[in-house]
């Protein structure tokens, strides 16, 4: 499978900005995307990047793609308490998605 | 708006025991997965399909069976429980459209004891 790669654990305070990042593999991947997951629950899609893009903003959350570095982040402005989850990055690669492990992201009232 | 539906949420099986993971999906998706979460891990992609009659093995097929009769459907089967298939199963479904966003069911917690 593909190898994607982030850091466990980031610990913020509210109100702060959380930078989450993400190592993958494959150049040849389409789209790259954060998923979120609550406890108990699935995973559900944040933001996703098309390739040939370098950065996306969506309200809060703003997507950046180094495609030389194959690094991807996602930048969470103004952290809430109810933005503590797990964090995944993914690819897709010819219509499968392979994952990161998660980063773990508490935020500290 | 049901999505992806997964059934059981939790089931808790004996050493050798046999079950089916039942998903379905209302979108009309194509594609659908099977995936894995070991506690500290990402998703492992189990079997994927690409349509009605097609499946393929993913990164860790062994242990475990597939079908896809109808678009609807995906079930996974253990035919042989072991304590390494004690997991939380998921399973997510896509269309090839614009960011081919998958969507994901509740997940199943399983336990072999």
């Amino acid at each position: 499978g593909e190898d994607v790669e982030q850091s466990l654990f980031l610990s913020v305070r509210e109100g702060d900005s959380s930078v989450i990042n993400c190592t993958y593999t494959d150049s040849s991947s389409t789209y790259l995307y954060w998923y979120k997951q609550e406890p108990g629950a699935g995973l559900q899609l944040l933001t996703y990047i098309f390739s040939n893009m370098d950065m996306k903003q969506d309200q809060r959350l703003t997507v950046l793609l180094n495609k030389k570095d194959k690094h991807l982040s996602l930048r969470i402005a103004d952290t809430q308490t109810g933005d503590s989850a797990i964090y995944f990055c993914a690819e897709n690669n010819f219509n499968k998605f392979y994952f990161g492990s998660g980063t773990k992201l508490n935020v500290k009232p | 708006n049901a999505g992806v539906t997964q059934t059981p949420k939790f089931r808790i099986l004996k050493i050798g025991q046999s079950m089916t993971l039942q998903c379905t999906q209302d979108m009309n998706h194509n594609y659908m997965y099977w995936y894995r979460q070991d506690p500290g891990m990402g998703l492992k992609l189990i079997y994927y399909s690409v349509g009605a009659g097609i499946t393929d093995k993913g990164e860790v097929p062994n242990g475990y069976n597939v079908s896809r009769s109808t678009t609807e459907d995906f079930p996974l089967r253990l035919e042989l429980a072991a304590p390494s298939q004690t997991s939380v199963y998921f399973c997510a479904s896509s269309s090839p459209s614009l960011g081919q966003e998958a969507f994901f069911g509740q997940g199943t917690r399983l336990t072999v004891v």
